[in-house]
């Protein structure tokens, strides 16, 4: 089955700085990557995704890019504001009928003033 | 904007004892899910539910647990006979289409078994 690492599992910036989040994946038939962010205590929100058939996908301060000859796909965050702080996810999922979602480990971001 | 809605939002249960974690899912959604973080932990797949019956199930969901949609708008997860271990916050979540797009989750409910 599907199995997704998330690097680097906590990541300290001051605010102003980009934050780069990297997962890698194992099933090269997955072809479906969204990001989460998840504050304490909260449910995950879905914050950008992306489809096998893009390279790379970006919404204001937030872009994701992704590699499929290498299995790996990366969230960046610019202009990091203190209200950026909170546990980011991956996923990544098979393109076919009820598919579970596969979460990464989780990366704890710090964005201090 | 619809949501995904979970009650109670946190149970202390006693080891043992059976729990019903209840969730109402997106009114025109047709997939819906159970998940479960452990805190601190990553977010895992606990089962998949569509026309009325499991479409997959990950090796946490044992006998010891079910899902049912009672009616056209609840869908609930029992814990038969709870054990320290199931300590973590279920997460209900549904989906228009089957194919991870469109996931929405509700907000949890925290389970302590004591």
């Amino acid at each position: 089955g599907e199995n997704v690492e998330q690097h680097p599992s906590t990541l300290s910036v001051q605010e102003g700085d980009s934050a780069v989040i990297k997962c890698t994946y194992s099933d090269s038939a997955s072809n479906y990557f969204p990001w989460y962010k998840q504050e304490l205590g909260k449910r995950p929100q879905l914050i950008i995704d992306i489809r096998s058939n893009v390279g790379e996908k970006k919404d204001q301060r937030i872009a994701v890019t992704l590699n499929k000859t290498a299995k790996h796909f990366s969230l960046h965050i610019t202009e990091t504001q203190p209200e950026d702080s909170a546990v980011y996810f991956c996923a990544a999922t098979l393109n076919t009928g009820f598919q579970k979602l596969v979460f990464g480990t989780g990366t704890r971001l710090l964005v201090s003033p | 904007e619809p949501e995904v809605t979970q009650t109670p939002s946190h149970q202390v249960t006693q080891m043992g004892q059976e729990v019903i974690l209840r969730c109402v899912p997106i009114s025109n959604h047709l997939y819906f899910y159970w998940y479960r973080q452990i805190l601190g932990q990553k977010v895992e797949f606990l089962v998949s539910f569509y026309n009325n019956e499991i479409s997959e199930k990950s090796e946490i969901f044992d006998d010891q647990f079910s899902v049912e949609r009672p009616d056209g708008s609840n869908f609930t997860l029992k814990i038969r006979s709870t054990k320290l271990e199931d300590s973590a916050m279920y997460f209900c979540a549904s989906s228009g289409q089957g194919n991870g797009y469109g996931y929405t989750f509700g907000s949890g409910t925290r389970l302590t078994v004591v």
